[in-house]
């Protein structure tokens, strides 16, 4: 099974500040690696897909990069509203799996 | 307009057994996988498994493997999940979700409360 690992498991931010969200992964999953943003009771969103691919509808301050086992999310001049926890999920290998995810405070 | 549509929270006992529902709208039902996730409180994301409705071809996370059992009826485009023993680690929110090319998610059900508790 394909661990991922994201770091930091928190962070407290202010409006405006640049974020990078890293997910290593425990072998290579090349470009099989996908971003959801989850608000508190709410289903998980998709934002990125294959490491670097936005999805649709989703704000262009969103942004992946990465291949092999290191990923980056970068959230550009964070807003308000992206307060919440943010996951990586590969789908190289079956089971697939999700990191354990990225909490991002708004201070 | 694609949607997938959960049936509601449930309150079960230790021992029961329950049957949770994904019904997909809007889309060729048999033509994606369906995933399910867990979410238990206050925690994480955890991927249980998978099924392709047109062939009902289902894949497990070792973890959920002889645990849970996935099946979709075509027919009347719904994916089930389903207990035939619960416990109370069973508490959770149960989330489907449909696979593009059985691979990244783009729509997710609203999430499937399911309490045990004696």
């Amino acid at each position: 099974e394909i661990v991922l690992t994201q770091s930091p498991d928190f962070q407290s931010v202010t409006p405006k500040e640049k974020v990078t969200i890293t997910c290593r992964a425990s072998q290579s999953i090349g470009s099989s690696l996908h971003w959801y943003q989850q608000k508190p009771d709410q289903s998980p969103k998709l934002l990125i897909k294959y490491a670097s691919q936005s999805f649709s509808g989703v704000p262009s301050r969103f942004s992946g990069s990465g291949s092999g086992t290191d990923f980056t999310l970068t959230i550009n001049s964070l807003e308000a509203e992206d307060a919440a926890t943010y996951y990586c999920h590969q789908s190289s290998s079956l089971p697939y799996t999700f990191g354990q995810g990225t909490k991002l405070e708004i201070k | 307009e694609v949607q997938l549509v959960q049936s509601g929270a449930e309150v079960k006992k230790p021992g029961e057994s329950l049957k949770i529902s994904c019904k997909g709208s809007g889309y060729s039902f048999t033509s994606y996988w369906i995933g399910w996730v867990r979410q238990m409180p206050g925690k994480g994301l955890e991927w249980m498994g998978i099924i392709y409705p047109g062939d009902s071809d289902t894949r497990y996370s070792p973890s959920f493997q002889g645990q849970v059992t996935i099946s979709a009826d075509k027919s009347i485009s719904t994916a089930y999940l389903q207990w035939s023993s619960l416990k109370a680690s069973d508490t959770a929110m149960y989330y489907c979700a449909r696979h593009v090319s059985s691979s990244w998610t783009d729509y997710w059900g609203q999430g499937t409360l399911v309490t045990v508790s004696s």
